[in-house]
Parts: C-alpha cells; sequence; structure tokens
C-alpha cells in the first residue's frame, strides 16, 4: 500500500525553467512533510520541509505548496537549474508519535537542461 | 565532521552467505534506522531504533536482523541473502525519534548490495 504517492517519475525540465513535482498522500493523521534530494552516488539529504499549519513555503528557489483539504503537496523549483538535476523524494510523517517513521513517495528524477 | 558512515559500499556476494552491513554516526543521534532503495518503489524502512538495546521492525523486516548496542553503530544483518534483496541501502540517524516533533534524517552514502 503506497501511502505518499509521487508524480511525476521523471521529469526533463529546460534551465531556467519552473520544475513542479506533486504528491499525494492518504493518512490524515500525518503532521510533516519533507523533502529529499539525491545526488547521484548520494544518499539522500533534506531539502524543505513543512507542517499542514501553513499552506506554503519558501526556501530561496524552493517552494512547497500544501492543501490539505486535497491532502496534496508540491515542490516548485523556480529557476531551474543544471545543478539541481537530482531525484526528489517527498515524505510524510507523524511527528508527535513515539517513533517517527518517514514514509517515502517513489521518487522524480529530475534533469535540467541548458 | 558530522557524518553517518556505512560499510562496505558496494558487495557482492552469493545466496545464503551471512553479510553484516555496518552504519556509525558520529553525531550522538538517538535515532537510527535502515532503508532500501529500489527502482519504482523509493525509500522503503527496514528497521529502525529509538536508543540503544530498543529496536523495531520497519515496513520491510523480512530476512533482515539489527542490533544496537552502543548509540553510534547500527549494523544490519542478512543472514541468509536471497536475490531479491539486491538493492541499494541507506542508514540514517535523527537527533531524536518523536514526541518533541520530527527531526532531519541525516543518510549515510549508502550500500548497493548485489545478491547471485
Amino acid at each position: 500500500q503506497q501511502q505518499v504517492k509521487q508524480s511525476p517519475q521523471s521529469l526533463i525540465v529546460q534551465k531556467g525553467g519552473i520544475s513542479i513535482i506533486n504528491c499525494a498522500y492518504e493518512n490524515t493523521a500525518f503532521d510533516y512533510f519533507p523533502w529529499y534530494q539525491q545526488f547521484p552516488g548520494k544518499g539522500p539529504a533534506l531539502l524543505i520541509a513543512i507542517r499542514p499549519d501553513v499552506s506554503e513555503k519558501k526556501e530561496g528557489r524552493f517552494t512547497i505548496s500544501f492543501n490539505k483539504s486535497a491532502k496534496q503537496f508540491s515542490l516548485h523549483i523556480m529557476d531551474s537549474q543544471p545543478g539541481d538535476s537530482a531525484t526528489y523524494f517527498c515524505a510524510a510523517s507523524i511527528s508527535t508519535g513515539t517513533a517517527s517513521k518517514l514514509t517515502f513517495g517513489t521518487g522524480t528524477r529530475l534533469q535540467v537542461t541548458l | 565532521e558530522a557524518q553517518v558512515t556505512q560499510n562496505p559500499r558496494y558487495l557482492i556476494t552469493v545466496t545464503g552467505k551471512k553479510l553484516t552491513v555496518t552504519c556509525s554516526q558520529n553525531m550522538n543521534h538517538e535515532y537510527m534506522s535502515w532503508y532500501r532503495q529500489d527502482p519504482g518503489l523509493g525509500l522503503r524502512q527496514i528497521y529502525y531504533s529509538m536508543n540503544v538495546e530498543v529496536t523495531d521492525k520497519g515496513d520491510v523486516p523480512e530476512g533482515y536482523k539489527v542490533s544496537r548496542k552502543e548509540k553510534r553503530n547500527f549494523p544490519l544483518i542478512l543472514e541468509s541473502p536471497s536475490p531479491n534483496q539486491t538493492s541499494l541501502y541507506f542508514c540514517a540517524s535523527s537527533w531524536g525519534a518523536g514526541g518533541h516533533g520530527f527531526n532531519e534524517q541525516f543518510f549515510g552514502p549508502g550500500t548497493r548490495l548485489t545478491v547471485l
């Protein structure tokens, strides 16, 4: 059972364009939604995260948009750069439980072309 | 440098030959976890540990064992590896495990395992 569904599986964007990756979740108890960025040969690293009490969080060129009623959240990368080429994972967890278990999406491979 | 280390980084083995993948963190983190990454399936949690001597199953624990005898180390043991355990494995750690809010998980560089 995939509790966090991520799309698209892969994405090609021109330099300077906007990259958009979408995720949908089922468990309404999730209350923490991070995005992880993974470069080839490396482990994932936290990029940006949001809690459901806000609808948007922006850090530099990266923005998370959150729609609690639709149970969806998305990552927007503005002015995409070749250095953004990586695999992106959305995730969700219940942070107030006794064990913070991250449930990951299936990943999106982003390629930013020149 | 704060980091999570894993060894070996690459391993090719045969069915049934016991192996251990080591994981160590130098950040004094309480929470440690193992994930496997497979194409199209993302990252799935195998086991996690809230603290020394406290471990629990994740989503895909079958065929794996773990132990947490020291705070810094969290080895993953495959007692009788099978080809379906061919995967990319990541160890991760974080400061806390919940209650006070979720904490960023720091991932190791990964171990690519092939079981023939």
